[in-house]
């Protein structure tokens, strides 16, 4: 069965902290891996992967996939309060169709 | 482009009621996604569409629940007899395989049946 795990489940860190964040999966015919941040509502689209060994990176986000050992990272280094939010992994796999993980809550104290 | 287009934005209805959540596509994206998200569980995929085409409807959890696709730039997703325990957001995505741009999100129908 296909499935994306992610951990940890939540996360509460204070400003300024870097933060990881995890993403495995089993997913028949793996196409590409990635990245949301949902705050109120709508996932909105951070990062798409396909190839290992290769960071992206946009501003204080960046991620990585490892393909061999079936695993995305997502660092936020120096965090702020704005980015208080659940990030969501998701993979493509046969068919164009998507899985996601349950995501990661991550809160930024002042 | 305006991105995925959901509406409502929110419904409220009793049980027993139909409900019609409505999506316009991203123009061009070639893939259509209904998903479904609570606390719980997390984002489902109920239904998504190729071309119009249902592709794959395992993820409707029962027959109270039926999607169409009539044309490239709308769909619906219709619950009959809704019941509480589909209170959630309702989410359509769409993306496009010849130009590689992955699911873009609407802003999700906040559904509760009292």
């Amino acid at each position: 069965e296909d499935k994306v795990v992610q951990s940890p489940l939540s996360l509460v860190v204070h400003e300024g902290d870097t933060v990881t964040l995890n993403c495995s999966y089993e997913v028949t015919n793996f196409r590409s891996l990635l990245w949301y941040k949902q705050e109120k509502k709508a996932p909105t689209f951070l990062f798409m992967l396909t190839s290992s060994g290769i960071e992206k990176k946009s501003g204080r986000l960046s991620s990585i996939l490892d393909k061999k050992e079936l695993f995305s990272i997502l660092n936020i280094t120096a965090t702020q309060t704005g980015d208080s939010a659940i990030y969501l992994c998701a993979v493509e796999g046969t068919g164009n169709q998507f899985y996601f993980g349950t995501g990661t809550s991550l809160t930024v104290i002042p | 482009d305006a991105g995925v287009i959901q509406s409502p934005r929110h419904e409220v209805t009793e049980m027993g009621q139909e409900v019609t959540l409505r999506c316009k596509p991203i123009s061009g994206h070639d893939y259509l996604f209904w998903y479904r998200q609570t606390m719980m569980r997390g984002l489902e995929l109920l239904i998504y569409f190729n071309n119009n085409v249902p592709i794959d409807d395992s993820g409707m959890p029962e027959d109270r629940f039926s999607a169409k696709m009539p044309n490239a730039s709308f769909s619906t997703l219709k619950i009959q007899p809704s019941e509480p325990r589909d209170s959630a957001v309702y989410f359509c995505a769409s993306s496009s395989v010849s130009t590689n741009e992955k699911l873009f999100f609407g802003s999700g129908t906040q559904l509760s049946v009292l």
